[in-house]
Formats: structure tokens, C-alpha cells, sequence
């Protein structure tokens, strides 16, 4: 079945630092692909999507790129915040085209620590 | 505008009992989903609704179950609760019911002792 895959943390940086987030996935129709942030007791919030190949999807600094030849989605942002220390969540959606319910498919998390 | 509520925020149950976890959407999104999200982990699809009836199901036992009711808002059910049960269940809602983005509630946290 479709999955998604990211990279282990916890990511430790300091402010200012460049960020990486890997995400690959696995699917077998055309999802559309998404990027989640949970802060500490609080729920999922949406940071940015892509609907379709070679797609930048962009929010508060952070980029994505649809990637349809390596299957990734890495997250990026060129500039840290200690504000920006959170879990951040990959995601694919399988879409219509499948007969499927629409249902998000998450990765593990990957911990984002900034420090000052 | 009031962003998806959930209710309890904080539940302790004991093994064997039942639970009722309730979910208000978005004013104007039709489309309600489950989903269970054990510590350190990414969530996982229970339910999704869409105009009060079921659309999807994920891979859990029948001991859960949930309903969509008329003003849209949900419940989901868990009976005969196990100590695995214990996790974040968080409430989503999206305006359709394909690739519309979620909107996620704060969540509920159940403990089974």
C-alpha cells in the first residue's frame, strides 16, 4: 500500500540554521502531498501542499518541492526560528482518481529543535 | 470562526469500558475524519465521513465505530477499550471529500488503565 517515510530525528539546529526535512513516499496513483506541523499540545496544522508533479508549495518560509522522479517531497526553510521548533508531518493524499476515500497517509514525525 | 472543537480534551478510562469522543467541524465543511495518534508517532485513518454517511474505514477493528450526524458534527466510539487504545484521537474536517485540506482539532487524550 502507499506509504510515506521520513527521516529520523530529532533534528537539532541552531537559529538561523538551514533545515532538510527528508520525505519520500510510495504510491501507486497520483496523490497530492503535504506538510504538517504539531507544536506541543496542540493538533496538526496544515504548512504547505503540492497537488501534482513538479509543484513548490511555500508557507511561513518553508518549500516543498512534488518530486515524481525520486518520490520526495523534502521540506526546506533557509532561515530558522526557535519559534519553529516543533514536529513536523509528511503526508500524501490518494486522491479521487484511485476510488479511494480521499484519506491522509502520514510519515513517523521528525522533532525539529532550534536553539538559540 | 471557531476552528474544528473537540471534547473531552482529556479522558482516563478504565480496560473494558466504552468511550464516546465528539467532534464539531468547521462551520461550512461537510467532511469529518478520525484519526489515532499514539506517542511518537504519525497519525493513522480510523474514519472518514462525508454528508453523514461512511467513506472510508482504516484498518481497525470493529470495537471502534463512529456516525456523522445531520449539523455534521461526529462521535466516535470504542468499545471494550484495551490498553493499546490509550493515544491522541484527532478530529479533522475539510470543506469535500477528496484532497481538500485537513483542519485539525486540538485533539483528545485517552489513557486506559
Amino acid at each position: 500500500g502507499d506509504s510515506v517515510t521520513q527521516m529520523e530525528g530529532p533534528v537539532t539546529l541552531s537559529e538561523e540554521a538551514f533545515l532538510t526535512i527528508n520525505c519520500t513516499y510510495t504510491a501507486t496513483g497520483y496523490p497530492s502531498l503535504f506538510w504538517y506541523v504539531q507544536y506541543p499540545g496542540e493538533g496538526l496544522q496544515l504548512l504547505l501542499k503540492a497537488t501534482k508533479a513538479d509543484d513548490k508549495g511555500s508557507n511561513k518560509g518553508f518549500e516543498a518541492t512534488y518530486r515524481k522522479e525520486t518520490t520526495s517531497f523534502h521540506l526546506e526553510k533557509g532561515s530558522v526560528q526557535v519559534s519553529d521548533s516543533a514536529v513536523y508531518f509528511c503526508a500524501l493524499s490518494e486522491g479521487p482518481g484511485s476510488g479511494n476515500t480521499g484519506k491522509l497517509i502520514f510519515g513517523q514525525g521528525t522533532t525539529l529543535q532550534v536553539k538559540p | 470562526d471557531a476552528g474544528v472543537t473537540q471534547s473531552p480534551t482529556h479522558l482516563i478510562k478504565t480496560r473494558g469500558q466504552h468511550v464516546t469522543l465528539r467532534c464539531s467541524p468547521i462551520s461550512g465543511h461537510k467532511s469529518v475524519s478520525w484519526y489515532q495518534q499514539v506517542l511518537g508517532q504519525g497519525p493513522q485513518f480510523i474514519f472518514q465521513y462525508y454528508e453523514k454517511e461512511e467513506r472510508g474505514r482504516g484498518n481497525f477493528p470493529d470495537r471502534f465505530s463512529a456516525r456523522q450526524f445531520p449539523n455534521y458534527s461526529s462521535e466516535l466510539n470504542v468499545n471494550a477499550l484495551l490498553l493499546g487504545d490509550s493515544a491522541l484521537y484527532l478530529c479533522a474536517s475539510s470543506p469535500g471529500q477528496y484532497n481538500s485540506p485537513l483542519h485539525f482539532g486540538n485533539g483528545t487524550r485517552l489513557t486506559v488503565t
